[in-house]
């Protein structure tokens, strides 16, 4: 069965710092995965997606992905942090005949 | 192209009620799937309709129903509302099935319930 893991509720880094929140998955077959980002009273938009045409995974606002079978991850990172990425990130799974599969999230707060 | 919107953004129910809410999805798309998002369980898979049909169901129970029309629009009733369906509610839409074909969800805004 499908799941998926975040590690760390919150993360905390200053404007201009690395940013990378990290993700597990578990899964029998290869996965889709995907990562969103929900700012406050909005939904989820979708900041990139891994389908198994390349392992890097490149988003909008300067995100990235890279998928490691051999550590079933797909941690995100961003080399400098901006004010308006504070936000909470998904992390989002999907294998087999199953529905999208969510992490608990990781809300991203970014320090002047 | 518009994206996918939600009626009403926000609703004030009490215990017993019930409560329908509404989903229009990306024109063309013709997969709507529905989540539950609380502070404590996350966000929880509820069901998804995949031209009229109900294709997957999350494990709530049948207190949580939903349909889709002709025109892809979907509707999802919670009936005898208790406190604990408090809760963000968000509605996504794809154009293929969004169960095991990788595709790309679009979400709405979501419609926010208080159960008093």
């Amino acid at each position: 069965a499908q799941s998926v893991t975040q590690l760390g509720s919150h993360v905390s880094v200053s404007e201009g710092a690395l940013v990378l929140l990290r993700c597990n998955y578990s899964s029998s077959v290869p996965p889709y995965l995907f990562w969103y980002v929900q700012y406050p009273n909005q939904g989820l938009q979708l900041l990139l997606k891994y389908t198994s045409a390349a392992t890097l995974v490149k988003g909008i606002n300067g995100f990235e992905a890279e998928f490691k079978k051999s550590e079933t991850s797909f941690h995100l990172t961003k080399p400098s942090a901006h004010m308006s990425d504070a936000a909470e990130y998904f992390c989002a799974g999907q294998s087999g005949n199953t529905p999208l599969v969510f992490g608990k999230g990781t809300r991203l707060s970014v320090i002047a | 192209k518009a994206g996918v919107t939600q009626t009403p953004r926000y609703l004030i129910k009490t215990r017993g009620q019930q409560v329908t809410l509404s989903c229009s999805p990306i024109s063309g798309h013709r997969s709507v799937s529905w989540y539950q998002q609380t502070p404590g369980q996350g966000l929880q898979f509820l069901f998804e309709y995949f031209s009229e049909t109900q294709r997957n169901k999350g494990n709530f129970p049948g207190r949580f129903s939903g349909r889709q029309f002709s025109n892809s629009r979907s509707e999802m009733n919670v009936s005898t509302l208790e406190l604990g369906d408090s809760a963000l509610y968000l509605c996504a839409s794809s154009s293929l099935s969004g169960t095991g074909t990788g595709e790309t969800q679009y979400f709405g805004p979501g419609t926010r319930l208080l159960v008093l």
